[in-house]
């Protein structure tokens, strides 16, 4: 069983719509947890930070964090076609490496 | 503009042949990471350095080497015995003071074995 699990979809919705994207995970010990949102043939680049339990809310992005089910939600409301791209969760413990478990990844794409 | 600089952008490669691939990183970073990125798997971990002249392996680091000479530079070599090379790989770099997670990442290689 991978530490963290991420349907890869794909996902395809019209533009408007609100995007739903989650991932489970094994580790207890996580204390951190990431979006990434990577553009074809591109490098990952930070969307979202959580730390701990909770929700966190970034213009039209929102993060969740369930520590008790051990699972983490990006919502995207209002999508545009700007946001077709993959979603990466990503999470880690309190180290010293700054190791970072990551999900497969969803592919999102937003239809105009 | 600060940034993590990695080349060439694609590679091909012979079966048997080992290829090098380069990560600069001009943001005065500590922390050196490569990951290798496969459809359907994410991004796994080859090997990370924290410090030069010291690195560590990571979950997937057979057939891979590197070095960390120099604090802006960790670069990759992919030898002859990893047995399926053909990925896109991405090198990534973080500041080290705080657990924030924020790695930046290149844009990523992408090496075809032929």
């Amino acid at each position: 069983q991978k530490e963290v699990e991420q349907d890869p979809g794909p996902l395809s919705v019209p533009e408007g719509a609100i995007v739903s994207l989650n991932c489970t995970y094994s580790n207890s010990a996580f204390q951190y947890f990431m979006w990434y949102r990577q553009y074809s043939r591109k490098g990952p680049e930070l969307l979202m930070y959580t730390y701990s339990s909770g929700n966190k809310e970034d213009g039209r992005f929102t993060a969740q964090v369930d520590k008790s089910s051990k699972y983490i939600s990006l919502f995207i409301r209002d999508s545009q076609p700007s946001d077709s791209a993959t979603y990466l969760c990503a999470m880690s413990a309190i180290t010293n490496d700054y190791k970072l478990s990551f999900g497969a990844g969803t592919t999102v794409t937003v239809r105009a | 503009d600060g940034g993590i600089t990695q080349s060439p952008k694609y590679l091909f490669r012979k079966e048997g042949q080992n290829v090098t691939l380069s990560c600069e990183q001009n943001l005065n970073h500590d922390a050196m990471y490569w990951y290798r990125q496969d459809p359907g798997q994410g991004l796994r971990l080859i090997y990370y350095s924290q410090i030069v002249n010291d690195f560590q392996k990571g979950d997937i680091a057979e057939g891979y080497s590197v070095s960390r000479e120099k604090k802006e530079s960790f670069p990759l070599t992919v030898t002859s015995a990893q047995k399926n090379p053909t990925a896109f790989y991405l090198c990534a770099s973080t500041s080290g003071t705080g657990n924030t997670g924020e790695l930046f990442f290149g844009e990523g290689s992408r090496l075809t074995v032929l």
